[in-house]
């Protein structure tokens, strides 16, 4: 079990720029989820996938963010035409099916936006 | 729907003392409850998780937790705080599907000082 890992660890770039992040899951888990967290407030949802279907998206979230899991396997978030609001660090969760699983949490992706 | 209050935003402590973290929640499902805790700039780390056994609960690092369904609390304590507590802790419940995120709901959090 080699945790939940997200690259890059920092992004910083330039208001309307595109940005990708990647979440390893661990590797026996179906769900996936996406947060975003700015400072000193909880993780906000965003996003959660079972296997590869997107099952959930908060209604909060802009048409400009969208996540993928092609496979089942890692995921990925995008942010187009990038805003300074948007700075935040970006967190990736799995778990397993079982009634009461946790959530285990990567170290996040944080994103500045200038 | 279901809702989680941490009742305190910010708890200050001794080093050596004892560590009380409230939180209250409401569900109307039987519920998973879980703290988590955050250091700064890293992710949220599990520390305990009660779904619906033993109603106290043991954690990492001496931290404890005990389910009061009378109270609707799932308060966080630990008998010693120690310099490498001070972080932010988040309660969390699931209170089955159907809620929105997976039926995940996240407190506001609070953030815990420890006094040398």
């Amino acid at each position: 079990d080699t945790g939940v890992s997200q690259d890059p660890r920092h992004k910083i770039t330039k208001r309307g720029q595109n940005v990708t992040f990647r979440c390893d899951p661990i590797s026996e888990h179906n769900r996936l989820y996406w947060y975003r967290q700015t400072l000193g407030q909880g993780p906000e949802f965003l996003t959660y996938f079972q296997n590869e279907a997107q099952l959930e998206k908060s209604r909060l979230l802009s048409d400009r963010f969208s996540a993928e899991r092609p496979k089942g396997s890692f995921s990925t978030l995008e942010i187009q035409r990038t805003e300074q609001g948007d700075s935040a660090m970006y967190l990736c969760a799995s778990r397993s099916d079982e009634r009461g699983s946790p959530l285990h949490f990567g170290n996040g992706t944080r994103l500045t936006v200038t | 729907a279901q809702s989680v209050t941490q009742l305190d935003s910010h708890v200050s402590v001794s080093e050596g003392t004892p560590v009380l973290l409230r939180c209250n929640y409401s569900s109307s499902y039987s519920p998973s409850l879980f703290w988590y805790v955050q250091h700064p700039n890293k992710g949220l780390q599990l520390l305990l998780k009660y779904t619906s056994a033993a109603t106290l609960v043991k954690g990492i690092n001496g931290f404890e937790a005990e389910f009061k369904k009378s109270e609707t609390s799932f308060h966080l304590t630990k008998p010693s705080a120690h310099m490498s507590d001070a972080a932010e802790y988040f309660c969390v419940v699931r209170g089955g599907s159907g809620g929105g995120a997976d039926g995940l709901t996240f407190g506001k959090g609070t953030h815990l000082i420890i006094q040398p």
